[in-house]
């Protein structure tokens, strides 16, 4: 079974608006981080934002904000004002505490975002 | 800082061929890791090391070595080369390695990622 499902392969946002991009997440872990990476055309795997599972308030790196919802097992990243330069794949990732001192991260299999003009 | 550092950038093999990825960070993180990149699969854990002197098998660790022996460097060595080899390689490092038993959740710990490797083996 899928540990982390993103279920949007593509999404398209116009410039300067909102977008979110949807990640699920299965573990039976009370203790776990979840993470997006951004992967732009270049390669390079940038982190963003991070949400521990004990955490009472949503995440919030400028703009980019995670919604988390832990009954539903959910963390979307919100990304406000959409930018040109935001055009890129986007990774949820997620370590639990099962996975003892491996500090595996398991990743979605991504959604490519692009911004219009 | 350089940060996490990879070389080299794009390589094509032969089947059969060995070869060592480099990595290196000048951050002294305690941590590193290895992943592979293949399509529609995310990244996946090759091998990590939680301090010099260290390593241990992640998820798909079969085709790889890998040593540690000072914390700046992580070297992964392909011992022959196969086509299901041909992926895109990341290396990471992070201050400090998990706890095990840990509490995740509470544990903000970055992985800082390097530009990855491309490789290709014919």
């Amino acid at each position: 079974a899928q540990k982390i499902t993103q279920t949007q392969p593509g999404m398209f946002v116009q410039e300067k608006e909102a977008v979110t991009l949807d990640c699920t997440y299965d573990t039976s872990d009370q203790s776990y981080g979840l993470f997006w990476y951004k992967q732009p055309s270049s390669g390079e795997m940038i982190f963003l934002i991070y949400q521990g599972s004990y955490d009472e308030q949503n995440a919030t790196e400028g703009r980019y904000s995670l919604n988390f919802q832990k009954a539903r097992k959910s963390a979307n990243l919100v990304i406000s004002a959409s930018q040109l330069g935001d055009s890129a794949m986007y990774f949820c990732a997620m370590r639990e505490s099962l996975s003892g001192n491996t500090g595996k991260l398991i990743f979605g299999q991504g959604t490519t975002l692009q911004v219009k003009p | 800082n350089a940060g996490v550092t990879q070389t080299p950038k794009f390589q094509v093999l032969k089947t059969g061929q060995s070869m060592t990825l480099q990595c290196a960070q000048d951050m002294n993180h305690e941590y590193m890791s290895w992943y592979r990149q293949d399509p529609g699969m995310g990244l996946r854990l090759i091998h990590y090391s939680v301090g010099a002197g260290i390593t241990d098998q992640g998820e798909v660790p079969n085709g790889y070595n890998v040593s540690r022996s000072t914390t700046e460097d992580f070297p992964l060595r392909l011992l022959s080369a196969a086509p299901s080899q041909t992926s895109v390689y990341f290396c990471a490092s992070s201050p400090h390695p998990p706890l095990p038993g840990g509490t995740v959740g509470l544990d903000y710990n970055e992985q800082f990622f390097g530009p990855g490797t491309r490789l290709t083996v014919l």
